[in-house]
């Protein structure tokens, strides 16, 4: 059974740093892209970053890029988010997702997420 | 940037057909996604490609696509479809993912 359980969340100050983690199992981690999305309080889903299966590529939302960095460590089965200079505005739920190939592709599974508050 | 327009709400009563739509600049030419979720949970995949079901969505649910909209049907309506469902495309012009808005779906 595939499983994805993102951990990391929590409040923040403006202007501070968060790191995300996704712990996987039940498939072959190495062999999947894997995706970060977020929704704001009563939003629709953002697409934030996506990473191939062997961390080959990388793709930002133009929201994020130069603060969010995505990282695997496919030894691990883990998938990262590093996201610094937090603004008020990326307070949301992180989820991660699994796309169903090992490179961008829809996602058929998706972790219960991660609240991010940043708030001074 | 590529955009994706949903309407924000559809109600439907128990037992009709629910259609929702997503409008995209020539979204024939791309491979659209669905996803469903419900109050405080997280998303589920129910259309890939188009028009393809996962294993374990029922046959009620299907999609379509053609010009500028794809479409997301549900017939036979039930409570348990209540939920966001929200569209999704690769925008290869940009090497982004792109979600439409979401249609929150009332049953009556």
């Amino acid at each position: 059974e595939v499983q994805l359980l993102e951990s990391g969340g929590g409040l923040v100050q403006p202007g501070g740093s968060l790191r995300l983690s996704c712990a996987a199992s039940g498939f072959t981690f190495s062999g999947y892209a894997m995706s970060w999305v977020r929704q704001a309080p009563g939003k629709g889903l953002e697409w934030v970053s996506e990473i191939t299966y062997s961390a080959g590529r990388t793709y930002y939302a133009d929201s994020v890029k130069g603060r969010f960095t995505i990282s695997r460590d496919n030894s691990k089965n883990t998938l990262y988010l590093q996201m610094n200079s937090l603004r008020a505005e990326d307070t949301a739920v992180y989820y991660c997702a699994k796309d169903s190939y090992g490179y961008p592709d829809h996602f058929d599974y998706w972790g219960p997420g991660t609240l991010v508050t940043v708030s001074s | 940037s590529y955009v994706l327009t949903q309407p924000p709400s559809v109600s439907v009563a128990p037992g009709k057909t629910a259609r929702i739509t997503c409008g995209g600049n020539n979204i024939g030419s791309k491979s659209v996604h669905w996803y469903q979720q419900r109050p405080g949970q997280a998303p589920v995949l129910v259309i890939y490609y188009d028009s393809d079901r996962p294993s374990g969505i029922p046959e009620r649910f299907s999609g379509s696509h053609s010009g500028n909209t794809a479409t997301l049907t549900i017939s036979t309506v039930e409570a348990g479809d209540e939920a966001d469902y929200s569209c999704q495309v690769w925008d290869s012009s940009s090497d982004h993912w792109v979600f439409g808005g979401g249609t929150k779906l009332t049953v009556l």
